[in-house]
């Protein structure tokens, strides 16, 4: 099967620890994404990636930090310095070519600060 | 001005009743708009895509994107209890260089009543 999956589904989190979120697809897909959902609000771009071992911050990078060393993998690790890192995590990836910009998302993680 | 935006709802409607979703943004230059359904607790799953000027219908669903208003809207024919979902819209934004960047407004969640 083809796909997104994104791992642990729920992740719990103590202060000042770091925690990292697993991110594979097997779409051959060049770009991926991580963004993060609050309740009653839109997606925010975390970090972005069009190609291996090259990424870049997106509108909230402060606090995370990302690797890109192979296609299929974009982990993202929340460290300590993100003061409020309980959310829904969302990784997305990008099949590109003209008019083929559509992001399928994993399932998420869900991380809660303890 | 928020670069997309949608009524946070709830927009209620009976089952068979057409709901009908409305989204707007404020770039011209856009070239891509979607349309995600969110369901609780779970991640966003694509349903319409539409990048010309007009309707596009798949099903059920009707996409209608007016440039000229910077308007997109989403209609559902003969709703279902299954369609009660929160509803995000998204537009595909120049970024700088070659670069996209997807912007997702907060979503409306539609209820449907049986």
């Amino acid at each position: 099967d083809g796909g997104i999956t994104q791992s642990p589904k729920y992740l719990f989190r103590k202060e000042g620890q770091n925690v990292t979120l697993s991110c594979e697809q097997n779409l051959n897909h060049d770009a991926m994404y991580w963004y993060r959902q609050d309740p009653g609000q839109g997606l925010r771009l975390i970090y972005y990636s069009q190609i291996v071992n090259d990424f870049q911050k997106g509108d909230i990078a402060e606090g995370y930090s990302v690797s890109r060393e192979k296609k299929e993998s974009f982990p993202l690790t929340v460290t300590s310095a993100q003061k409020n890192p309980t959310a829904f995590y969302l990784c997305a990836s990008l099949a590109g070519g003209p008019l083929s910009d559509t992001q399928y998302f994993g399932p998420g993680t869900r991380l809660t600060v303890l | 001005q928020k670069e997309v935006e949608q009524n946070s709802g709830p927009l209620s409607v009976p089952e068979g009743a057409i709901a009908s979703l409305n989204c707007t943004y404020s770039d011209r230059v856009s070239q891509s708009f979607f349309w995600y359904r969110q369901y609780s607790g779970k991640s966003p799953e694509l349903i319409m895509s539409i990048y010309s000027n007009g309707d596009k219908e798949d099903g059920r669903f009707t996409a209608q994107l007016n440039r000229a208003s910077q308007y997109i809207s989403l209609l559902i024919r003969d709703s279902k209890l299954s369609d009660s979902a929160t509803y995000l819209c998204a537009v595909m934004f120049p970024w700088g260089g070659a670069t996209n960047k997807l912007i997702f407004g907060t979503g409306t969640l539609l209820a449907v009543q049986p």
